[in-house]
């Protein structure tokens, strides 16, 4: 099964308003990343974070990584038409070895104008 | 331009074909990774392998074998292609570091696989 579970799978919100996506895991994660895809392209990273309680932000973007290590969200305050696509957060499964980095299933963002 | 490159863009297959998706990085990444994109899923990791000569199975690695020659070349077969393999195909590389840390994976264009 997934390795972290994501969610809302959609979302729909009208330009301005602002936009969440959450990433559980059932185990403790020793990184989280976030990654952007837009319609027709490619997954893009964004960010990633280690530490437990991290805060980061990038521009309107703000990410949070759980004190327990075991979720995180993506937080978009005012959101525009350029940040349509997929939100996707992964995860390496617990005590793997180093390349198994797995995908939640995302949060597809719509933006309405 | 630096990145990885994917081939085919696209490609219709007829059931029980053998067919290979290839995947060449210039970054020196030491690891690389395949995964399949399906709507409603996600991506969903077939092989991934951590440095040149050396791979693994991932989430759904049955009906799919790759190889790691080189370190630039990571390319993905399937020997009897069927229905089910029809998927956008994404071939990543990264830096690879220690501890469980994949660090930054960039991504290919994706291949468009549907087996007929």
């Amino acid at each position: 099964g997934q390795q972290v579970m994501q969610i809302p799978q959609y979302q729909h919100v009208q330009e301005g308003e602002d936009f969440t996506t959450y990433c559980n895991s059932s185990t403790t994660l020793s990184n989280i990343q976030w990654y952007k895809q837009r319609p027709g392209g490619h997954p893009v990273f964004l960010i990633q974070l280690v530490k437990s309680g991290e805060v980061k932000k990038q521009k309107r973007l703000t990410f949070q990584f759980g004190e327990a290590k075991k979720n995180s969200s993506l937080h978009i305050t005012a959101t525009q038409t350029t940040d349509v696509g997929t939100y996707f957060c992964a995860g390496p499964r617990r005590g793997s070895t180093l390349g198994r980095l797995y995908f939640g299933r995302g949060t597809q963002l719509t933006v309405w104008p | 331009i630096a990145g990885i490159t994917q081939a085919p863009t696209s490609q219709i297959l007829a059931a029980g074909r053998r067919m290979t998706l290839r995947c060449t990085q210039d970054m020196r990444h030491n690891a690389m990774y395949w995964y399949r994109q399906d709507l409603g899923l996600g991506l969903r990791l077939i092989h991934y392998s951590n440095t040149a000569g050396t791979t693994g199975k991932g989430e759904v690695p049955d009906g799919y074998s790759v190889s790691r020659a080189n370190t630039d070349d990571f390319p993905l077969t399937l020997a009897s292609a069927v229905p089910s393999q029809t998927s956008v195909y994404f071939c990543a590389s990264s830096t690879g570091l220690a501890g469980g840390n994949t660090g930054e994976l960039f991504f290919g264009e994706g291949s468009r696989l549907t087996v007929l």
